[in-house]
């Protein structure tokens, strides 16, 4: 079964700019692995942020943004706010229909 | 606006099936993928399987032996059946449609697995 990695926490200071990736055991991940971003705070249900390597939602803040970046998914946030401190987890999708998680991110604004 | 219930597992012995429902209102049931998706207590999420309204299915393979997941389009319902749960099956289990990535979420039902 592949395995999907993130960093497992990073901090970013107020106003400043993380970029959270997410990689693949099989090789490099690519736009046919339709990467979706969740962001989930503390006894909240996850959101998804970002699905299909770049594509937000309606309600995803426009500093953040999605790529793939080193043959890597990658979540970019740029001018991070207090309220951005939570779990970040990925999603990748596999040609098989397996779908796989990254072990998520904790994110710090400090 | 789509809104997903979802109901059931609770305290649960070791050996035992775990069911969940998760009931759809507000919009469509056809057209997309209902997903079953679990986080144990303080570890990440781990996605479990998939259907869709004609019941075509997808499975976590390292769980594909022991899950059932199901649908009744009629209700605009989807199921899911763990069976011969343990200790490690504990979690918070999450119904969530996939339409623009996991648009929608149930809000989360406690399944513990106690002797």
């Amino acid at each position: 079964q592949a395995v999907v990695t993130q960093e497992p926490s990073l901090t970013v200071s107020p106003g400043g700019t993380v970029t959270l990736t997410c990689g693949s055991s099989t090789g490099a991940v690519t736009s046919g692995h339709y990467p979706y971003w969740f962001q989930q705070k503390p006894g909240q249900a996850p959101r998804t942020l970002i699905y299909d390597t770049s594509n937000k939602h309606s309600w995803t803040p426009a500093r953040f943004s999605g790529s793939l970046l080193g043959g890597k998914a990658a979540l970019t946030l740029s001018g991070a706010q207090p309220e951005d401190e939570a779990d970040y987890y990925c999603l990748l999708s596999y040609s098989d229909a397996r779908r796989v998680f990254g072990g998520g991110t904790k994110l710090t604004v400090l | 606006q789509v809104h997903l219930q979802q109901w059931g597992a609770g305290l649960l012995k070791p050996s035992e099936t775990l069911s969940l429902s998760c009931a759809v209102y507000g919009g469509s049931f056809s057209g997309y993928y209902w997903s079953w998706i679990r986080q144990p207590p303080g570890k990440g999420l781990e996605w479990i399987g998939e259907i869709n309204h004609s019941g075509s299915t997808n499975y976590n393979p390292s769980l594909k032996s022991r899950v059932t997941i199901s649908v009744d389009a009629s209700k605009n319902q989807f199921f899911l059946k763990l069976s011969s749960v343990t200790a490690a099956d504990t979690a918070v289990y999450y119904c969530a449609r996939e339409g623009s990535g996991f648009d929608v979420w149930g809000q989360g039902t406690m399944g513990t697995v106690s002797s």
